[in-house]
C-alpha cells in the first residue's frame, strides 16, 4: 500500500516562530488532508489539499503531487498551535464510481510551542 | 448540522465482551468509515463503507463488524473484546461523488476504548 512519511518527527518552537512540516508520499494520491489533533484528541480539519496551494489565516500549504509531497507552514506560531499533526493520503478507488478513497495517515508530528 | 457523532466517549470492558461503537452523521455522506489510534502509529483503517448495504475492510479488519443499513450511521461491532483492541476509535464521513471537495473527509469526537 501507499507509504505515508512525515518530518520532522518532533517539533519544538519558540511563540513566534515560523516552522514547515513535510508529508511524503509513495504513490499518486487523489486526497490529500492535514489535520490538527488538540491536546483534548479532537482531529481537526486543516487543508484538504491533493494539489496547489492554500491559505487560512497564519496557516498555509502546498502540496506538488508530481513530486509526492507536501508542506504545512505555519507562521507566527502560537502555544494553541501545539499538537501533532497528520499528513492523510487517499488514492481512488477503482472499483466504484465517485470520488471515494480510503486515509492512509502518517504517524505525526507532535509541535510544542512554547510562550 | 451535529457532524459527524460518536457514542459513548469512554468505555471499559473485559476481555471477551461485545459491544456495538455508534457513529451517525447528518451531512447525507456517502462514505463513512472507522479508523483506530493507537501511540505512535497514526489512524488505521479497520472498515469503510461507501453507501448504503455496501461495506469493505480496510488495514485492520480482524475482530471487527460494521455493517450499513442506512445512510446516516455506521457502528462498529467488536464480538469478543480483546487486550489488544485498547485504542481511541474514529469514525469519518464525506459526501463521497465525484466533485473537487468531495473527498474531504470530517472526523467524529472518538471513542476511548480499555478492555482489560
Amino acid at each position: 500500500g501507499i507509504q505515508v512519511e512525515q518530518s520532522p518527527p518532533d517539533l519544538i518552537l519558540q511563540e513566534g516562530a515560523n516552522s514547515t512540516l513535510r508529508c511524503n508520499f509513495s504513490d499518486s494520491v487523489n486526497n490529500l488532508q492535514w489535520f490538527h489533533q488538540n491536546p483534548w484528541g479532537q482531529l481537526i480539519n486543516l487543508f484538504y489539499i491533493p494539489s496547489g496551494t492554500k491559505q487560512n489565516g497564519r496557516l498555509s500549504a502546498t502540496t506538488v503531487a508530481t513530486e509526492r509531497y507536501s508542506l504545512l507552514y505555519i507562521s507566527s506560531s502560537q502555544t494553541t498551535d501545539s499538537g501533532v499533526y497528520f499528513c492523510a493520503v487517499g488514492v481512488h478507488n477503482r472499483f466504484y464510481t465517485g470520488a471515494n478513497s480510503k486515509l492512509t495517515f502518517g504517524k505525526g508530528i507532535t509541535l510544542s510551542v512554547r510562550p | 448540522n451535529a457532524g459527524v457523532t460518536q457514542t459513548p466517549k469512554f468505555q471499559v470492558l473485559k476481555t471477551g465482551q461485545s459491544m456495538t461503537l455508534q457513529c451517525a452523521q447528518d451531512m447525507n455522506h456517502e462514505y463513512m468509515s472507522w479508523y483506530r489510534q493507537d501511540p505512535g502509529m497514526g489512524l488505521r483503517l479497520i472498515h469503510y463503507s461507501v453507501g448504503a448495504g455496501i461495506t469493505d475492510q480496510g488495514e485492520v479488519p480482524n475482530g471487527y463488524n460494521v455493517s450499513r443499513s442506512t445512510t446516516e450511521d455506521f457502528p462498529l461491532r467488536l464480538l469478543s473484546a480483546a487486550p489488544s483492541q485498547t485504542s481511541v476509535y474514529f469514525c469519518a464521513s464525506s459526501l463521497g461523488l465525484a466533485g473537487p471537495k468531495d473527498n474531504e473527509q470530517f472526523f467524529g469526537p472518538g471513542t476511548r476504548l480499555t478492555v482489560l
